[in-house]
C-alpha cells in the first residue's frame, strides 16, 4: 500500500537558517511526489512536484526538493528561511490513473524564530 | 485565472439543517475534488469527479452528497450532520487525471452544533 511518512511533527529554525523537511514514501512504482504548504486556516498551495527527469526540483518561494529513489525520500529544502515560511508542510504521493488520488503525509509544522 | 473559490468561508449549522458548500474554478480543469481536514491532520479525500462524473467516493456517509452541475462547479450538500463532521472542507481541481497538479481552494470552515 502507498504511504507517506513525515517523521518530524514540529521543526523550529531561526530566521535566515537553512531548512530541511523530511519525507519518505512507500509506493510500488515510480511515484509522483508533491510538497504543499498550508498557512493557518487556509487551503493548500503547491510548492513543487516531481514526475520524472531531473531529481532536483525547484519550486516556488525558493524551495527545492530532491528525489532519492534508493532512500525512498523526497526531502524539502530552503537555504534561508523567512518568518513568512512558518506554516504546515505536507508531502504527498500521487498515482496517475484516470482520476488520481493524493496520499498525504501527516505534516510538519514549521516554526520560525526571529 | 488560477484560482479555486469556495463559499461560504465559514458555516455554522445545526444537526437538523440542510446546507450546501460551493466550489468554482474557471481554469478548464476536468477533475474536481472534495477533501475533509480535521485540525492538525492532513486532508482526507472524500470525492473525486472526473469529467463531471463521480469517479471516487471514499466511503463517505450519505449525509454528504456531492454534485457536479457542470465542469466549473462542484457542490457538497450537507444534511443531518454530526458534531464530529466539524472540519475544514477543501475543494481542489486539476487539469485531468494525468497532470497531477491540484489547485486547492481556501476551504470552508464548518462547525456543526
Amino acid at each position: 500500500a502507498q504511504s507517506v511518512t513525515q517523521p518530524d511533527i514540529h521543526i523550529t529554525v531561526s530566521e535566515g537558517a537553512s531548512l530541511e523537511l523530511r519525507c519518505n514514501y512507500s509506493y510500488g512504482a515510480t511515484p509522483y511526489l508533491f510538497w504543499y504548504v498550508q498557512s493557518p486556516g487556509q487551503g493548500l498551495q503547491l510548492l513543487l512536484k516531481y514526475f520524472s527527469g531531473d531529481t532536483l526540483v525547484q519550486g516556488i518561494k525558493g524551495f527545492e526538493a530532491e528525489f532519492k529513489r534508493s532512500q525512498s525520500s523526497f526531502n524539502l529544502r530552503k537555504p534561508s528561511v523567512h518568518w513568512s515560511d512558518a506554516a504546515e508542510y505536507f508531502c504527498a504521493v500521487g498515482r496517475m490513473d484516470s482520476s488520481y488520488k493524493l496520499i498525504f503525509g501527516s505534516g510538519t509544522r514549521l516554526l520560525v524564530r526571529p | 485565472d488560477t484560482e479555486v473559490t469556495q463559499t461560504p468561508k465559514h458555516l455554522v449549522m445545526g444537526m437538523t439543517n440542510k446546507k450546501s458548500l460551493k466550489c468554482e474554478q474557471h481554469m478548464g480543469h476536468r477533475a474536481m475534488y472534495w477533501y475533509k481536514q480535521k485540525a492538525k491532520k492532513p486532508p482526507e479525500l472524500m470525492f473525486v469527479y472526473s469529467y463531471e462524473k463521480l469517479s471516487i467516493n471514499e466511503s463517505v456517509p450519505s449525509r454528504f452528497s456531492p454534485e457536479c452541475p457542470n465542469s466549473s462547479l462542484l457542490n457538497l450538500h450537507l444534511h443531518a450532520l454530526q458534531p464530529e463532521d466539524s472540519a475544514l472542507y477543501l475543494c481542489a481541481s486539476s487539469q485531468d487525471g494525468r497532470e497531477g497538479r491540484s489547485y486547492f481552494g481556501p476551504g470552508t470552515r464548518l462547525t456543526v452544533t
